[in-house]
């Protein structure tokens, strides 16, 4: 069975960091694609950053790159998200994704909310 | 980057009647060598994470009820639900993942009338 389970998230001050992490199992996670996503307050789902599975090239949405960075660790199943400079447009619900081998997402994680706020 | 767009952004049915979502990408998402469309389409409720309705844009996800489909090809494309039930009521969202660049249509919110 796939699980994915989010946590890291909580409330911090603009400028501030977080780590975001995705504990995974049920699937060959050193060879799967992986993706955040979060939807922020009375807003849509919005593609955040992914990783591909074999050859770990990264992808960001312009509104994070170069303040975001995804990774992962194979030895632990694990995905994290580093989050730098932190907005309080950042203020949403993150979601660990797993795509399937044809690239649609076809499993979710129950989402971590980070709140950006002083 | 493709940009999505849903239409309406809301919209209300009464039990038992067919709802019709429309999405339209602004370039084509249909790959050529395999003659399929990277278009998905996704229900939200609200404290659950999304649940995948359709992938290659007709396709129904095992275990979606047969009142969901999806058409459309190259640019356009519609979610059907067929006779609306209670359950049904939740923000649908279409998504390309022709890009790796992912990108979500903005959501339609269906009620019930």
């Amino acid at each position: 069975e796939v699980q994915l389970l989010e946590s890291g998230g909580g409330l911090v001050l603009p400028g501030g960091s977080l780590r975001l992490s995705c504990a995974t199992s049920g699937f060959p996670f050193s060879t799967n694609d992986m993706a955040w996503v979060r939807q922020a307050p009375g807003k849509g789902l919005e593609w955040v950053s992914a990783i591909g599975g074999r050859t770990g090239s990264t992808y960001y949405a312009d509104s994070v790159k170069g303040r975001f960075t995804i990774s992962r660790d194979t030895s632990k199943n694990t995905l994290y998200l580093q989050m730098n400079s932190l907005r309080a447009e950042d203020t949403a619900v993150y979601y660990c994704a797993k795509p399937h081998i044809d690239y649609y997402i076809d499993y979710w994680g129950q989402g971590t909310l980070v709140t950006v706020s002083s | 980057d493709i940009v999505m767009t849903q239409f309406p952004d809301s919209l209300a049915v009464s039990l038992g009647e067919r709802a019709t979502i429309n999405c339209k990408s602004s370039q084509s998402i249909l790959y050529n060598s395999n003659n399929k469309n990277y278009l998905a389409w996704y229900q939200h409720k609200p404290g659950q994470p999304p649940k995948l309705l359709i992938y290659w844009a007709s396709t129904r996800e095992s275990g979606v009820p047969e009142r969901f489909s999806g058409s459309g090809s190259a640019t356009d494309f519609t979610l059907t639900i067929d006779s609306l039930q209670a359950e049904d009521v939740a923000v649908y969202y279409c998504q390309q993942y022709y890009s790796t660049r992912y990108s979500f249509g903005q959501g339609t919110k269906l009620e019930i009338k």
